[in-house]
């Protein structure tokens, strides 16, 4: 069974400048989530998706970032203008439902100069 | 409001010794609670977790740990660790009672296994 896909896996940019990650969950999988790993902290949930419908995103920074899903399975994270605090890795995991087990993909590190 | 804390950064052990990784977490409501591995430069993996039931919980690769709730503590034991445990390792508790996946997360501790 393939895993949580993620891309680009590694990204550079200039503050100011934007940029997107995609993922795409396990088959099957109703929710989806976006964590901000910085260095040297835990992951933090930054949007959950249960199929195209956002269930929490009370800690995106919805000045910055936006978040969608819209046919219920892949998903886009975009950042636009990124500052440097931005720098992180952005994890995608996805469960079967809302309480379920959470597998991630191996994350797309963000470097902002 | 829920809150995790890892109270040790990083663990140095060496091989075959028998290593604990330490987790308080605070919680008004009744609470899941997870360790989860992330080796490096990939994404995290389900240790064990603690949803009910018995206090004692095994998970994979001869990990357990134990739910304290008078301690409110949740911390991660290896009667004899491997090289190949070398990562970093996270406690999570769910935001609310229900969820696996809307987790909060500690700042991590570092094992590091010497030979």
């Amino acid at each position: 069974e393939a895993g949580v896909a993620q891309s680009p896996r590694y990204k550079i940019i200039e503050k100011r400048q934007s940029v997107a990650f995609w993922c795409n969950p396990i088959s099957g999988h109703a929710t989806l989530y976006w964590y901000q790993q910085i260095l040297g902290q835990g992951p933090k949930l930054l949007i959950q998706f249960q199929n195209n419908g956002v269930v929490d995103d009370s800690q995106l920074p919805k000045d910055r970032f936006s978040a969608e899903r819209l046919k219920g399975v892949d998903s886009t994270l975009k950042i636009q203008p990124a500052k440097l605090e931005d720098s992180a890795v952005y994890l995608c995991a996805s469960s079967l439902g809302l309480n379920g087990e959470l597998f991630f993909g191996e994350g797309s590190r963000l470097t902002v100069l | 409001a829920q809150s995790v804390t890892q109270l040790d950064s990083q663990v140095p052990v060496f091989e075959e010794a028998p290593v604990e990784l330490r987790c308080n977490y605070s919680s008004s409501v009744s609470v899941y609670l997870f360790w989860y591995v992330q080796y490096p430069n990939q994404g995290l993996q389900l240790l064990l977790k603690y949803l009910s039931g018995s206090t004692l919980v095994k998970g994979i690769n001869g990990f357990e740990a134990e739910f304290n709730k008078s301690q409110t503590s949740f911390h991660l034991r290896k009667p004899s660790v491997h090289i190949s445990d070398t990562a970093e390792y996270f406690c999570a508790v769910s935001k609310d009672g229900g969820s696996q996946g809307n987790l909060i997360f500690g700042k991590g501790t570092k094992l590091s296994v010497k030979p």
